[in-house]
Order: C-alpha cells, then structure tokens, then sequence
C-alpha cells in the first residue's frame, strides 16, 4: 500500500511515555474537530472528537485539547506503546458543511 | 463486520487513459466521501454524497473528475483523460447519517493507489 508521511514533522517518544501531538487549524468558524491515526497502507481511523463548545475531551490514553481562542487543537496520548506508530492528522469541519479539511500530519514514532 | 472495501488496490494507467475506482461502503450508510491524498499530505475532500445525491462536490479538480452513487451504496470516481498529476491515493469513507452539525465517525477504505504514467 501507499506509503504515507514520508516528508512529515516526526515526534518520537520512548515506549512508556506520554505523547503530545499539535495541530493548528485554519478556519475559525470550524465547530466541529477529530483526530485520525494512519498506519502505512490502511486508511485513517478515527480516534477521538470535540465540539467548539468544549475545550477538552478524554477517551482511553487520549485526551483532546481545544483552543480556540488560538486555534490551537492537540492529542495527548498516554503511555504510548508501540502500536501507536503512525501519522495522525487533525480535521475540522464548519457546521453546515461536509467538507472536512485535514492537517498535513505528524509521524509519531515510538521507541522500545 | 465488513468495513469500507475499495477496489481495485493499485491502479496504473497512462496519461490520457480513463479510470474507475469503486468505493462499497459499510452497509446501511447514506453518507459518502472520496478524498484525494498524496504522498506526506492529508487527505483532501473531493465529493460528497447522501443517498443518492452529491450533496457537496466543491473538492472535485476539473470536470475530468467525477462520481457517482446511482442506488445510494456503491459509488465510482471517474476521472477522465488522466494526467500524471492525479497520480494520488484516493480515499473513501462512509458514515450511518452526517447532518452537517453533529456527524457520525466516518470509517475509512484502505484506498486506491492510482499512477499515471
């Protein structure tokens, strides 16, 4: 399959540790905000969403901050394994619409 | 259960040549998208439909492009007269209903990788 991220921003992190993953977007009137995780090959696969009327959001080891007073969006992942190796993208969406824009990514890499 | 499958995996054409990918998404989802996403990029809307309908189809390139979804489940991307410039992954992700407002999780294909010659 296609090889994603090769020229992308790369964060990597020793197994065990937590991850912090930033994400700047675009527009202003966006209310609706995901993060995807892509593994080489495979689509992206949904991991955690937040409403513009929250700044924050936790699932299982993820957490989602919202600034958007910034425009500032981020993806912390807790303890991160080996597994969690991929690309992550943010996309945001404006209400109203159904264009999602995506971010242009970060590898993360997770050392053992 | 069955996800989103795309067919076929790879696809390589030569300029000028026209192509069909297809998109079969999980059963019982109205909602559609195509994306394009090329190397290190993410993915970039092209179209979307509900049911039958493409409801927004702003992302579409050029008129070379173009999709349809004629029973509101299996969809095609056609683009005609290709050129290397098309030369991407094209994506596909369907939900149960999108309202604009408050969406449900859009389930990716693996993609179709397209090169043109």
């Amino acid at each position: 399959g296609e090889s994603v991220g090769l020229h992308l921003p790369t964060l990597s992190v020793q197994e065990g540790d937590n991850s912090i993953i930033n994400c700047a977007y675009s527009n202003s009137a966006s209310d609706y905000f995901i993060w995807y995780k892509q593994e080489s090959g495979k689509g992206p696969q949904f991991i955690i969403d937040i409403r513009s009327n929250m700044d924050k959001r936790q699932g299982q080891r993820v957490t989602v901050l919202l600034n958007k007073t910034v425009k500032h969006l981020s993806l912390q992942i807790a303890a991160t394994q080996p597994g969690d190796s991929a690309v992550y993208f943010c996309a945001e969406l404006t209400s109203g619409t159904y264009k999602y824009i995506f971010g242009t990514g970060t590898r993360l890499k997770v050392l053992a | 259960g069955a996800g989103v499958s795309q067919t076929p995996s790879n696809k390589v054409t030569e300029k000028g040549k026209y192509v069909e990918l297809r998109c079969d998404p999980i059963s019982g989802h109205t909602a559609l998208y195509w994306y394009r996403q090329s190397l290190g990029q993410g993915p970039e809307f092209l179209i979307y439909f509900q049911g039958t309908g493409a409801a927004d189809d702003s992302g579409l390139p050029n008129d070379r492009f173009f999709a349809v979804r004629p029973e509101g489940s299996v969809s095609t991307l056609k683009i005609q007269r290709t050129e290397r410039g098309d030369s991407a992954v094209y994506l596909c992700a369907s939900s149960y209903v999108t309202s604009g407002r408050y969406t449900d999780t859009q389930y990716f294909g693996p993609g179709t990788r397209l090169t043109v010659l």
